[in-house]
């Protein structure tokens, strides 16, 4: 089956304790992105990724880090995660098809995290 | 720089009536696409409908359609004969594929089905 798979899909955790959201895809996508979802503000990027090790900022990157070591996997690294971070975290891919086209993205299930 | 507004932030409608949401965007590119995305109280984002800026014919998908004027850059979502299981949060999103496929999304509008 087709599918975006997301771990944890819930996690609590304290200040400062590092911790990483895994996403992978197996519908061999060069694009893949992470997005948090806050109330009243709908979705945002934080960080993308083209293909395998090229990645760059969204629009909400700070605190965040990601890589790219392989095409199937994007995962999400809190270094040192604040209270602000608490949010429900979504990681979605596609295809790209070039510049004159644009492509439905697959989305994750969310992972939702609190940060005490 | 892109944005989506979505002017509805809640809607009750009787089942079976047919429901519009609304969305208009902005942005300065001619290649572009709109999407709609359905948002269950389970929490997944579930892919809609979609509408290319140079298509000339709005997108339909099963009961779902999507009434895309472009002089006045709307990209209202149809809903006919609604459900229960349609109550749950719409967004309305647009990417602009320049090298990103980023999707900027509007707030939402929460959509409540009354028996």
């Amino acid at each position: 089956e087709a599918q975006v798979t997301q771990n944890p899909r819930y996690l609590i955790t304290v200040t400062g304790k590092k911790l990483t959201v895994t996403c992978s895809q197996n519908m061999n996508h060069e694009y893949m992105s992470w997005y948090r979802q806050d109330p009243g503000l709908g979705l945002r990027q934080i960080y993308y990724s083209m293909n395998v090790e090229v990645t760059d900022k969204g629009d909400v990157p700070e605190g965040y880090k990601v890589s790219r070591k392989e095409k199937r996997n994007f995962p999400l690294i809190l270094e040192s995660p604040s209270p602000n971070q608490t949010s429900l975290y979504f990681c979605a891919s596609s295809f790209y098809v070039g510049d004159r086209e644009v492509n439905e993205q697959f989305f994750g299930p969310g992972t939702r995290l609190t940060v005490l | 720089a892109q944005k989506i507004t979505q002017t509805q932030p809640g809607m009750f409608v009787q089942e079976k009536e047919a429901v519009t949401l609304d969305c208009t965007y902005d942005t300065s590119d001619q290649s572009y696409g709109l999407f709609w995305y359905k948002q269950p109280s389970s929490g997944e984002m579930i892919f809609l409908i979609y509408q290319g800026s140079y298509d000339e014919q709005n997108a339909t998908e099963g009961r779902y359609s999507l009434n895309f004027q472009k002089a006045r850059k709307s990209a209202n979502l149809v809903i006919s004969a609604s459900q229960l299981g349609d109550s749950a949060m719409y967004f309305c999103a647009m990417s602009t594929n320049f090298g990103n496929e980023k999707l900027t999304f509007g707030t939402g509008t929460r959509l409540t089905i009354i028996p």
